[in-house]
């Protein structure tokens, strides 16, 4: 168990839908980052939040947005959604703001969204 | 343009053997690397790193090689064990735009070790 909590494990839902998915970091971690993995590619990484504020972005599509609360919890939400969109979203926690040596994130379980 | 690459999507090997993984790069600004391991239906799970100022970092059986000149490294896992069995991820991240330390990942190397 990494302490990184993500909800709802399973998300069944139709095009054109709105979802939002949840994470809980380790305690005491200020970063939060989701990644998408899809069938045949890696982790891609979408979008990293410090301490509430948006720290860096990767390839995360105009329909999808996130953000950290005070808590330090985060939401990824997305919208108009596309049968490319079903994928495992991953969420992860690390300390800091990943620099190394102190880059290692610890990983939830995911979230699997099917879009159909 | 994949950054980083695990150019082998599977490996068996027999139970007590060696484990070789590799994975290559091709952005020079990369100067810290990871693996990552992922059974099914879990998160990756760290496992081992390494700096770009080292050439080998052990941790019980397992060992990553570093070589900076051919952008390539290798995990090493002595001996293997079913248990090992899983995904492997390279990922690596360095400095430079918005994004310094990011982490890039492959796509991963499914490895099966055959008791």
């Amino acid at each position: 168990d990494s302490g990184v909590t993500q909800t709802p494990k399973h998300l069944i839902t139709a095009t054109g839908q709105r979802v939002t998915l949840r994470c809980s970091p380790r305690s005491g971690d200020l970063s939060v980052y989701w990644y998408q993995q899809s069938l045949d590619q890696g982790l891609q990484f979408l979008i990293q939040y410090y301490n509430g504020e948006e720290r860096a972005k990767g390839n995360i599509l105009e329909r999808f947005s996130a953000q950290q609360f005070p808590d330090l919890h985060s939401e990824l939400n997305l919208s108009s959604l596309e049968l490319g969109d079903s994928a495992l979203y991953f969420c992860a926690s690390s300390v800091g703001l990943g620099v190394p040596p102190y880059n290692e994130q610890f990983f939830g379980p995911g979230t699997r969204l099917t879009v159909l | 343009d994949q950054q980083v690459k695990q150019n082998s999507p599977s490996l068996s090997v027999q139970e007590g053997r060696i484990s070789i993984l590799n994975c290559d790069y091709t952005n020079s600004m990369f100067d810290y690397f990871l693996w990552y391991k992922k059974y099914p239906a879990e998160g990756p799970t760290f496992l081992i790193s390494i700096s770009s100022i080292k050439d080998k970092n052990e941790d019980g059986r397992f060992t990553v090689f570093l070589n900076k000149s051919a952008k390539h490294l290798s995990l090493h896992i002595v001996p293997s064990q079913p248990g090992d069995s899983a995904v492997y991820f390279c990922a690596a991240s360095g400095k430079g735009g918005g994004s310094n330390y990011k982490l890039t990942f492959g796509k991963g190397t499914l490895l099966t070790v055959n008791p």
